[in-house]
This record gives C-alpha cells, sequence and structure tokens, in this order.
C-alpha cells in the first residue's frame, strides 16, 4: 500500500484564488510528521509546511496552510491567493517515527499551473 | 549562509563508467540524505546518514552503488559500473537534531548515462 497519495497529477488555479491539494497518508505509527515541499521547474525542492501528528492546531505558513484531518490521514495543502510563482510541483511527504530510524517518504506530486 | 551543496550539477558519462556524485551538507546538520528523482519512480530515498553513519541504506538499489560519509562535512554517492537506466537527478539533503525538523535540499545533480 502506498504511504502517501496524492490523486491529483495536475491541478489548475486562477491567480488571486485559493486553491486545496489533496495529500492522504497510511502509517500505524502513532508519531508522524508530515511535510509539503515545492519543486518549481528549476528543479530545487523546497519546503514548505510541516504538521506533527500531536500538533493540535493546523500549520500555516504565510500563505500555506495545512488542512491536517487526523482521523481521515489527509494532510491538504491549502494555498490562499495563488500567484504565479506558485506554479510548480508539489510533494507531500511524511515521517513516520522517531530518532534516527525515521525517514521521510514522498507521494507522487501534484502539478499546479497558475493561470491568469 | 550555503545550503546544501552538490557537485558536479550535471553529469554525462557512458556506460560502464564510474560516477561520483559529491555532497556538502548544512554546517551543524547531523542528518544526510541520497534521493533519486525519475519520472518514473518519482523520489526515491536511496540512503541516510545519522552522525555520519549509515542507518538505512535500504533504498540502494543494487550493488553497484554505495555511499559514504567520512566526516560530518563530505558525502559521496558512486555508481559503478553506469547504466542508462541510472539516469536520474540524484538529490542530497540535510537536516539537524529531532526527526520533526525539515530537510534542506541541495541543487541537484542531473545524470545522463548514454
Amino acid at each position: 500500500a502506498q504511504k502517501i497519495t496524492q490523486t491529483q497529477p495536475g491541478m489548475f488555479v486562477q491567480e488571486k484564488e485559493a486553491v486545496t491539494l489533496d495529500c492522504t497518508y497510511d502509517t500505524s505509527d502513532p508519531s508522524y510528521g508530515l511535510f509539503w515541499y515545492k519543486q518549481p521547474s528549476s528543479g530545487e525542492m523546497i519546503f514548505l509546511i510541516y504538521q506533527g501528528s500531536y500538533d493540535q492546531q493546523n500549520a500555516t505558513e504565510g500563505r500555506y496552510s495545512l488542512n491536517f484531518q487526523k482521523a481521515r490521514k489527509s494532510a491538504n495543502l491549502v494555498i490562499s491567493a495563488s500567484q504565479l510563482g506558485d506554479s510548480a510541483m508539489y510533494f507531500c511527504a511524511m515521517r513516520e517515527g522517531t530518532g534516527t530510524a525515521s525517514k521521510l517518504t514522498f507521494g507522487t506530486g501534484t502539478r499546479l499551473q497558475v493561470t491568469l | 549562509d550555503a545550503g546544501v551543496i552538490q557537485s558536479p550539477r550535471h553529469e554525462v558519462t557512458e556506460m560502464g563508467q564510474e560516477v561520483t556524485l559529491r555532497c556538502k551538507p548544512i554546517s551543524g546538520h547531523n542528518s544526510l540524505f541520497w534521493y533519486r528523482q525519475t519520472m518514473m519512480r518519482g523520489l526515491e530515498l536511496l540512503i541516510y546518514f545519522n552522525n555520519n553513519v549509515p542507518i538505512d541504506d535500504s533504498g540502494m538499489p543494487e550493488d553497484r552503488f554505495s555511499a559514504k560519509m567520512p566526516n560530518a562535512s563530505f558525502s559521496t554517492l558512486k555508481i559503478q559500473p553506469s547504466e542508462p537506466r541510472d539516469s536520474a537527478v540524484y538529490f542530497c539533503a540535510s537536516s539537524f537534531g529531532s526527526s520533526y525538523n525539515e530537510q534542506f535540499f541541495g541543487p541537484g545533480t542531473r545524470l545522463t548515462v548514454l
């Protein structure tokens, strides 16, 4: 079974609109972390936002927020007021466990295109 | 502050040749990760180190791949002999402290094996 599932291979959004990128995860570990990364066409991986499994509130970082629904095992990324520069691939990732034994597993990504 | 540094940025080689990719993590970071990204398989973790010690190399595809971290500021990923299916972008990432800290990625090395 896939540990991280991103069901939207591609998404379009109009500039200044909000967009939600879906991510569901599968783990039996009570302690885990969820990450979103952005990969623009230049290729680098840019960290956006993090949500811990025990965090009570949804994470927010500027225009990025994470809609964390633990019971549904979903961690959707919400980008508000989209900008042309938001056009990129977006990857959801999960880290299970703690300490030195933990590692990141990435989803297949969603390509977001922001249009005028 | 300097981020994760990878070299070379691009590498083109012929099948059968040895390839060595290099990574300098962010100073002070104690975990280092090597990933491979392809269209077919996405982003895969190959191996990661903590305090210079390999923790999990289960993602290393086969014996042709090897990785070392002789000190806290340098790591190599070697492919010998290289094959066309090794063509990919190889990322190095580093992080510090608890497992809940984000990983900072290098710019990647685009490897093409002819």
